[in-house]
């Protein structure tokens, strides 16, 4: 059974500062995606990552991917207020069926204050 | 890309009672899935709705329970029967991207709140 383990789960932090949030899984995957998603709305995508050494960058939030590790980062730069979210990584494992699903970190919800 | 609505946004229902939910997406596509999300939780996947099939289920998830149906290649139902305030929770559609392109990240709709009393 896929596991996703991320951590922190809360994260409070000042503006300006900079921080990684880590999101291990338990076996193989081909996909990792990170999630944001603000208090009372659904979730908006932030990166598709799918291969070994893979790194985005968005603002002031970069993702990377290490396979062999099975461990992705999100790293925040010089973080602002409009940063504060909950970020899920979730990874996908294939069923039965033919079709894929995504299982999810528990997430970290990030606070961002002055 | 593509862009997904839920109808009802959130309700409040009596316990006992059943509620459905619908998801429509602006595009065909072929797979649908609907995931739970409980209070302060992560996300937990109910069940994959393929178009013309029967929905698979998860573990912890029954058919009886989460009854599902997928007319077509744009809408799905997902019926929370039977409720008790344990299902008190956001549920989610979502779809994948287009498959050929492994970019393409899965989409999430704007989720049904549902409390339960």
């Amino acid at each position: 059974e896929l596991k996703v383990e991320q951590n922190p789960l809360f994260l409070s932090m000042q503006e300006g500062k900079n921080y990684t949030i880590y999101c291990n899984y338990s076996t193989t995957s081909d996909r990792l995606y990170w999630y944001r998603q603000d208090p009372g709305k659904s979730l908006e995508s932030l990166f598709v990552l799918l291969s070994n050494g893979a790194v985005k960058q968005e603002g002031r939030l970069m993702a990377s991917l290490d396979t062999k590790a099975r461990l992705s980062t999100l790293h925040i730069t010089a973080a602002v207020h409009d940063l504060s979210a909950t970020y899920f990584c979730a990874v996908t494992s294939y069923s039965g069926a033919g079709s894929y699903q995504l299982t999810f970190g528990k997430g970290t919800k990030l606070s961002v204050i002055p | 890309s593509a862009v997904i609505s839920q109808k009802p946004s959130r309700d409040i229902c009596q316990r006992g009672t059943s509620l459905t939910i619908q998801c429509q997406v602006d595009s065909q596509v072929t797979m649908m899935f609907w995931y739970r999300q409980q209070p302060g939780q992560s996300l937990t996947l109910i069940a994959t709705a393929n178009q013309g099939s029967e929905a698979t289920y998860e573990s912890g998830f029954v058919i009886d329970k989460f009854p599902i149906s997928r007319p077509n290649l744009t809408f799905s139902t997902l019926t929370v029967s039977n409720m008790s305030p344990e299902d008190s929770s956001i549920y989610l559609c979502s779809v994948e991207g287009e498959p050929s392109a492994k970019q393409e990240t899965q989409y999430f709709g704007p989720g049904t709140r549902l409390l339960v009393l």
